[in-house]
């Protein structure tokens, strides 16, 4: 299948600072990428969706402001976690697809810890 | 967005078949029926995928109910790599969105 990839694989950083999480298709052109948060034992909950050029779409009760999201090229989007803390600790993961009658394939995850 | 509905575990033992069931009595007639895993601190990888016909790949079999209210994922020979979480996904093609949107998925463990 398709390889999606995300760097990196784990971050920790300080309460009140922002991280940044890329996502990239590595052997097709992305025009719509997607964005989900895991919390332990649960599934996964998505958060965004992007299409290259255009504003991310944002599922009700996610913030916009605190999770910036840039899809700015077919191969690249991006998930910055603003003025992160301790709860927005999750395992984070994008998923991208080249057309809409195409599979999505996911990246590895990227696990961020806030202390 | 059409909701399905899983068992949260199972249990097989190795080298055996497994079939893992979803129902999905809300299905309209655009949803295809996806299929994913996911094993421990990884993404979620593609397994299967099918709309009406029951569909076989190198990975799985996925068996699809007449009416399409329910489907089955069919492991031929169970392996230790093959204990993750599977989930079984509507898309909608005709909503514009296209997304995906998981449920709680069977968590699966093969016994040696």
């Amino acid at each position: 299948g398709a390889v999606v990839s995300q760097h990196p694989s784990w971050v920790i950083c300080k309460s009140g600072t922002s991280v940044k999480i890329e996502c990239r298709s590595l052997d097709f052109q992305a025009t719509t990428m997607f964005w989900y948060r895991q919390f332990p034992k649960q599934s996964l909950m998505l958060m965004a969706t992007s299409n290259e050029g255009s504003k991310a779409t944002y599922e009700q009760g996610v913030e916009k402001d605190k999770f910036l999201i840039n899809h700015a090229s077919l191969t690249l989007s991006t998930l910055t976690v603003t003025s992160a803390h301790p709860e927005d600790s999750s395992f984070y993961i994008c998923s991208a697809r080249e057309d809409l009658n195409t599979e999505a394939f996911f990246g590895q995850g990227t696990r961020l810890t806030v202390v | 967005d059409a909701k399905t509905t899983q068992p949260n575990s199972m249990e097989s033992n190795e080298e055996e078949p497994v079939h893992l069931p979803c129902n999905h009595s809300t299905i309209s007639g655009t949803d295809y029926i996806h299929w994913y895993r996911q094993l421990p601190s990884q993404g979620p990888e593609y397994v299967i995928h099918g709309l009406t016909s029951n569909v076989n790949n190198r990975m799985a079999s996925l068996a699809i109910a007449e009416d399409r209210k329910s489907s089955t994922l069919i492991l031929h020979r169970a392996t230790l790599r093959d204990a993750a979480v599977y989930y079984c996904i509507l898309r909608d093609v005709t909503s514009g969105t296209y997304k995906y949107i998981f449920g709680t998925g069977t968590r699966l463990k093969v016994l040696a």
